[in-house]
């Protein structure tokens, strides 16, 4: 069974500029999550989509992140236009069920804005 | 809201010693409880979690971790450290009914032979 993908591993983008990063859940995974990690900081919590629905999106940090999830399969997140402070790793996560069940972590993008 | 403190980026420690790192948060009500190990070029892996029932909790690669109500902890352990134990580790909690994790900043464990 493959895991969760991420594409691309690294993006090196410079400010003003767009870039999506893009989600391959587990297959027949209906939950699919968006974290960040600033450097030097916590795993941040960004967003929850139960299938092609935003379940949970408190934790987008403005707008000008975008995320959506086509069909209820992949997701992607858009950054435009990017800000220096949003360099990070960005993690995608899937699970089967909702509640307490273990999510599934992609490897993640590190994506750097000069 | 709930917060997660891990204390000390980095631990050193040498192979076949104890594996002690710390994990304490800070909610309401008794949360959900998850630890993920990171190694190098790959996503988060779940060691462990607590969810309900018994508080000291068996994971994979011989850790473990006990849930403290009182001293609202759940600090991760394994007996005798590996090589292969070098790697990041996250403590995490979620409420009931929400399913985003916290997490704590991390440990980079490394491990002396």
């Amino acid at each position: 069974e493959a895991g969760v993908t991420q594409f691309p591993s690294h993006s090196v983008i410079e400010k003003g500029q767009t870039v999506t990063l893009r989600c391959d859940p587990i297959s027949g995974h209906d939950n699919l999550y968006w974290y960040r990690r600033v450097m030097g900081k916590e795993i941040k919590f960004l967003l929850h989509f139960v299938k092609e629905s935003k379940q949970d999106e408190s934790g987008m940090p403005n707008n000008r992140f975008l995320a959506e999830r086509t069909g209820g399969t992949y997701s992607t997140l858009k950054v435009q236009p990017a800000e220096l402070e949003d360099s990070g790793v960005y993690f995608c996560a899937s699970s089967q069920d909702g509640g307490p069940y273990e999510q599934y972590f992609g490897p993640g993008t590190r994506l750097t804005v000069t | 809201a709930q917060s997660v403190t891990q204390l000390g980026s980095h631990v050193s420690v040498s192979e076949g010693a104890l594996v002690l790192l710390r994990c304490n948060y800070s909610s309401s009500v008794p949360p959900y409880l998850f630890w993920y190990v990171q190694y190098p070029n790959q996503g988060l892996q779940l060691l462990l979690k607590y969810t309900t029932g018994a508080t000291l909790v068996k994971g994979i690669n011989g850790f473990e971790a006990e849930f403290k109500k009182s001293e609202t902890s759940f600090h991760l352990t394994k007996p005798s450290a590996h090589m292969s134990d070098a790697a990041e580790y996250f403590c995490a909690v979620s409420l009931y009914g929400n399913n985003r994790l916290a997490f704590g900043k991390g440990n980079q464990v490394v491990v002396i032979p």
